[in-house]
């Protein structure tokens, strides 16, 4: 099956850093990625949605100059947490999509961000 | 705008009892209904979905679910229930924005614990 592929599976930085989280569609061409995020015993909440090409679209409440997402790629979104901050711990979720197919959604297995 | 409610945070039940988690859902057409599980610290595996047809889908690790238009509810059953099956459980309804890049809304989630 289609496989969609999270990097890194757990990161820990200190406060003011920046990181970034790649999401990888290996098998198929992933027109549409969505990044989520999800904290503990909660559920996901769509943070993002990005079309190859296009910049992408933030949910209300997001900061885009804090989330940076690009999808330059057919196979590859990253989402650049800015000067991160110990708010900004959380697990974040991505998931790929071909429009052009009726499969679902592939997730990726996710990213746990801790901010010192 | 569509929302997925799932009343029970955390379901008990014993190794090989049977199980139904319940989900209902708000959204104004026909929805693309999904039912994902997560194991901790893991990304989401899809169990089942429904886009239209047959009410009544069958999906992975013997479960199933039946969508019910009357009751806007898409519960997810099995009939026995292992171990192994000790996860969260979410259900999230999809905005049918065409192909496969729809939004996707999750609910809160059920916590299922398994008794040996």
């Amino acid at each position: 099956g289609a496989v969609v592929s999270q990097h890194p599976s757990w990161v820990i930085c200190k406060s003011g850093t920046s990181v970034k989280i790649e999401c990888r569609s290996l098998d198929f061409q992933a027109t549409t990625m969505f990044w989520y995020r999800q904290f503990p015993k909660q559920s996901l909440m769509l943070m993002a949605t990005s079309n190859e090409g296009s910049k992408a679209t933030y949910e209300q409440g997001v900061e885009k100059d804090k989330f940076l997402i690009n999808h330059a790629s057919l196979t590859l979104s990253t989402l650049t947490v800015t000067s991160a901050h110990p708010e900004d711990s959380s697990f974040y979720i991505c998931s790929a999509a071909d429009s052009h197919s009726n499969q679902p959604q592939h997730f990726g297995d996710g990213t746990r961000l801790s901010i010192l | 705008a569509q929302s997925v409610t799932q009343p029970d945070i955390h379901i008990t039940v014993s190794e090989g009892a049977s199980l139904e988690l319940r989900c209902n859902y708000s959204y104004g057409a026909t929805p693309y209904l999904f039912w994902y599980v997560q194991s901790p610290g893991q990304g989401l595996q899809l169990l089942l979905k429904y886009f239209s047809g047959d009410t009544l889908v069958q999906g992975i690790k013997g479960f199933e679910a039946e969508f019910k238009r009357s009751q806007s509810s898409f519960n997810l059953r099995k009939p026995s229930v292992h171990w192994s099956d000790a996860a969260e459980y979410f259900c999230a309804v999809g905005d049918g924005g065409g192909g496969s890049n729809y939004k996707l809304t999750f609910g809160k989630g059920t916590l299922l614990t398994v008794n040996p």
